[in-house]
């Protein structure tokens, strides 16, 4: 089983909302990240947590936070974002940090910012 | 940092024909080089890998090519079919310890029945 579940699929919310994407894996995988995807382009990086530590922030937006509460489950908080955050936010897993392991992608959270 | 290049941007095949996809790299210390699926509404789907010490992996219907030397590596689909309709990544990724995919730009192919 290489399923990595995202919820929820869809969200609409309000510069002055506060909101949280989950990601979950049972795969045992213990480097988990988290991407962001606009229109018509690659993934792109936005974190990495390995053993439940962050390991790579790549310079985001401190309106984004996020949260290795455990070993399986990872969480973005979102906060006063903007419009041209409206994307597809991503999780992956794979099995570890190093090495050029496996990244198994999740269906994705549909954001959009008003 | 890798930079990953990708072509075609778009590719539109009869069903049954050939696809061939090809990226270039500029890391010559990448190690993997995975490719994705993408199909409307979904998560990337990894679909093919190979490591840079293999040239060559297959995969049933999928295939994909790694020259080091040159620094490019494609990937092939034999009989396409039409639920081969998808975007296509191809990705790399550094020997930095972290496992960083660099993306290609992306592939759009339409096998048209």
């Amino acid at each position: 089983d290489t399923e990595v579940t995202q919820t929820p699929k869809h969200l609409v919310m309000g510069m002055t909302n506060k909101k949280s994407l989950k990601c979950e894996q049972h795969m045992g995988h213990r480097a988990m990240y988290w991407y962001k995807q606009k229109a018509k382009k690659p993934p792109e990086l936005m974190f990495v947590y390995s053993y439940e530590k962050l390991s790579i922030n790549e310079s985001v937006p401190s309106r984004f936070s996020p949260e290795c509460p455990n070993s399986s489950l990872l969480n973005l908080h979102l906060h006063a974002l903007q419009p041209e955050d409206s994307a597809l936010y991503l999780c992956a897993s794979s099995p570890r940090l190093a090495g050029g392991y496996e990244q198994y992608f999740g269906p994705g959270t549909r954001l959009t910012v008003t | 940092g890798e930079n990953v290049e990708q072509h075609p941007s778009t590719l539109s095949v009869q069903e049954g024909d050939s696809a061939v996809i090809k990226c270039t790299y500029s890391d010559s210390a990448s190690n993997y080089f995975p490719w994705y699926k993408q199909e409307l509404g979904k998560g990337p789907q990894l679909i093919i890998d190979i490591r840079s010490n293999v040239g060559e992996k297959k995969d049933q219907r999928i295939a994909v090519t790694l020259n080091k030397t040159a620094k490019h590596f494609s990937l092939h689909i034999t009989e396409t079919q039409p639920e081969d309709s998808a975007v296509y990544f191809c990705a790399a990724l550094g020997e930095t310890g972290a496992n960083n995919l660099f993306f290609g730009t992306g592939t759009r192919l339409t096998v048209i029945p």
